[in-house]
């Protein structure tokens, strides 16, 4: 079945760590993005890409990296100069062009201790 | 700047009533999509219904219905006949058809529904 994997579900981290969110879509989609969801914030853009080998910064990039070495993969690295990582992250898939609604991951909820 | 405004942050309804939620959203584009997701406890982002802003009719999708005004730029959601189950959080979301190609999401209504 076709569809957008995250792992993992949880994830822990130490303060000044960095630790990387795995997306894997096997929909040929060639947009993913990520999003970051805190409670009463909705869902704030982090990065997202359009094609393998080239990604734009959303609206709070700051302290994330991501790669698109393939178009099944899109991971995303917390690092350490996110100041406030604690959040649950989703990743998303579609079709360019705006008639193709997003497939969503089952989101990873990030705590760091 | 494109923006997608959802100004109800919590809704209730009687289970089996009809609830609506709103949306209004800012473009300068003619032809564009619109979609309403659910988010239930799971946290499972669901696509519930689209809408193409170049049709006149409104969309549904069983239970499920928009009503667009693309002169007043609002696309709200009814739910009929509202069951348990549809106890979740409710996006509205817009997708930017130039060359940033990234999707605009609301902030979100929550939706209780009482028994």
């Amino acid at each position: 079945d076709g569809g957008i994997t995250q792992s993992p579900k949880y994830l822990f981290r130490k303060e000044g760590q960095n630790v990387t969110l795995s997306c894997e879509q096997n929909l040929n989609h060639d947009a993913m993005y990520w999003y970051r969801q805190d409670p009463g914030q909705g869902l704030r853009l982090i990065y997202y890409s359009q094609i393998v080998n080239d990604f734009q910064k959303g609206d709070i990039a700051e302290g994330y990296s991501v790669s698109r070495e393939k178009k099944e993969s899109f991971p995303l690295t917390v690092t350490s100069a996110q100041k406030n990582p604690t959040a649950f992250y989703l990743c998303a898939s579609s079709r360019q062009g705006g008639d193709s609604a997003a497939f969503f991951g089952q989101g990873t909820r990030l705590t760091v201790v | 700047a494109q923006t997608v405004t959802q100004s109800q942050p919590e809704m209730s309804v009687q289970e089996a009533e009809t609830v609506t939620l709103s949306c209004t959203y800012d473009t300068s584009e003619s032809d564009y999509y619109l979609f309403w997701y659910k988010q239930p406890p799971s946290r499972q982002m669901i696509l519930v219904i689209r809408q193409e802003a170049y049709k006149q009719q409104n969309a549904t999708e069983n239970r499920f219905s928009v009503n667009f005004q693309k002169a007043a730029k609002s696309f709200s959601l009814k739910i009929s006949d509202s069951q348990l189950g549809d106890a979740a959080m409710y996006f509205c979301a817009y997708p930017l058809m130039n060359r940033d190609d990234k999707i605009i999401f609301g902030k979100g209504t929550r939706l209780h529904i009482l028994p």
